[in-house]
């Protein structure tokens, strides 16, 4: 079975601080992407990856950075966390098949 | 401006009866629709792709229409069961089966015994 697993459940940081969200993919899959999640509005696509080193912007990566160094990780970067970042964070990965899996996403609360 | 509409209320039916989910969009051209569910604190789990030359797609109790010609996808659950109550989020896929999904903001079901 595919495993996304991603490094934090909760996570509590202060407005202007950066934080760091990481996921790991364990089945060699080439692309990955970061989304968020809020209540109406579903999920929403922050950047996503095709390839080491690779990135390329979704539909809301203003605020945002990424970083994928190695294939089976890819970081999303809040350079300085405000309160409208406060969201769910989802990961996923995907290879040739078209379905994407899931991490179990960091719910983040800025303050 | 385009837009992915699924029903904001929750629905809620009675174990055993059949759950429809309406799935509507404007402004795209999707190759490939997907369904996923979602339990409360976890990330979607993927059910159902269907591609825009077909016009149905069955798995198990899973059943998924799709009308290109409407912009509207129907899910299915047969027998439903009150294991089956978790949001259903519709995705297209407008890149042809490359990297971008556009998801619905979901439906909440809910079984009752």
């Amino acid at each position: 079975d595919v495993k996304v697993t991603q490094s934090s459940r909760y996570l509590v940081k202060r407005t202007g601080e950066k934080v760091f969200l990481e996921c790991v993919q364990d089945m060699d899959h080439e692309n990955m992407f970061w989304y968020r999640q809020d209540p109406g509005l579903g999920l929403r696509l922050i950047y996503f990856s095709y390839d080491v080193k690779m990135k390329e912007k979704g539909d809301i990566p203003e605020g945002y950075s990424v970083s994928r160094e190695k294939k089976e990780r890819f970081s999303l970067i809040l350079e300085s966390a405000s309160t409208n970042q406060t969201s769910m964070y989802l990961c996923a990965s995907k290879s040739g098949n078209y379905e994407q899996y899931f991490g179990p996403g960091t719910r983040l609360t800025v303050t | 401006s385009q837009k992915i509409e699924q029903n904001s209320e929750a629905l809620n039916i009675q174990e055993g009866k059949t759950a429809t989910l309406t799935c509507n969009y404007t402004n795209y051209s999707p190759a490939y629709l997907q369904w996923y569910r979602q339990d409360p604190g976890r990330g979607p789990v993927f059910l159902l792709l269907i591609r825009e030359n077909e016009k149905e797609k069955r798995k198990e109790r899973l059943k998924v229409t799709f009308d290109t010609t409407l912009k509207q996808s129907l899910f299915h659950i047969t027998a439903s069961q009150p294991a089956d109550s978790a949001t259903y989020l519709c995705a297209l896929d407008i890149s042809g089966g490359y990297n971008k999904l556009i998801f619905g903001a979901g439906t909440r079901l809910a079984v009752h015994p």
